[in-house]
């Protein structure tokens, strides 16, 4: 079955220094992966996606992430946290076995402490 | 302003009393979906639709409706809710291209269930 890991329920980090966010996927075929950020009280933005290509994508508001395929990761990064980055991040496959679904991950809460 | 409008935004109800749970989008979109948001849990596809009057199932579509008869519509039904449908419903759009969807999805503001 396909499914998308986020091995992290919170992570912690001080203000300034680089971050990382988790994610492994188990997926048959290539995948489509993307970043989705959750702020409290409001829907999901999309931060990233990476569909093919070059394995390091830039995104939104100074993040990237990292497609490494031998390791079914799709890490997403920021050299230098902000407090403003706080919040519910969330990874996503779009199945590609022939179907359109999507599997997110449960989350992880990003903490940017000052 | 492009936007995936949800109505209502909160919603208490009892079991067994049906339902609706609108969503618009203004973009031209041909896919949308609904998810739900629970704690612990993520988000769950529930079901999608790749264009008019086209729909398919997501990983928990159980208690659930949807009908897609215009493209910028996509309401969720529920004929008979229960407790267990307590949740935290999103709606999103994308547009598709050559057929397909790899394209982000753009959200709407969620709509808070919760079924007494």
């Amino acid at each position: 079955a396909q499914s998308v890991a986020q091995p992290e329920d919170q992570v912690n980090v001080a203000e300034g220094n680089p971050l990382t966010v988790k994610c492994t996927y188990s997926v048959s075929g290539n995948p489509y992966l993307f970043w989705y950020v959750q702020y409290p009280n409001r829907g999901l933005q999309f931060l990233l996606k990476y569909i093919t290509g070059d394995n390091l994508v830039k995104g939104s508001y100074g993040f990237e992430a990292e497609f490494n395929k031998s390791q079914t990761s799709f890490h997403l990064k920021k050299p230098s946290a902000l407090v403003s980055d706080s919040a519910l991040y969330f990874c996503a496959v779009r199945d590609p076995s022939g179907t359109y679904k999507y599997i997110f991950g449960t989350g992880t809460r990003l903490k940017v402490l000052a | 302003e492009a936007q995936v409008t949800q109505n209502p935004r909160y919603l208490i109800t009892v079991t067994g009393k049906k339902l609706t749970v609108t969503c618009s989008q203004n973009m031209n979109h041909e896919y949308m979906s609904w998810y739900r948001q629970d704690p612990g849990l993520g988000l769950r596809q529930i079901y999608y639709s790749m264009n008019v009057e086209v729909t398919d199932k997501g990983d928990v579509p159980e208690g659930y409706k949807v009908s897609r008869k215009e493209k910028r519509n996509f309401p969720l039904i529920l004929e008979s809710p229960s407790p267990n449908q307590t949740s935290l419903y999103f709606c999103a759009s994308s547009p598709t291209l050559r057929g397909d969807t790899y394209n982000e999805q753009f959200f709407g503001p969620g709509t808070r269930l919760t079924v007494l």
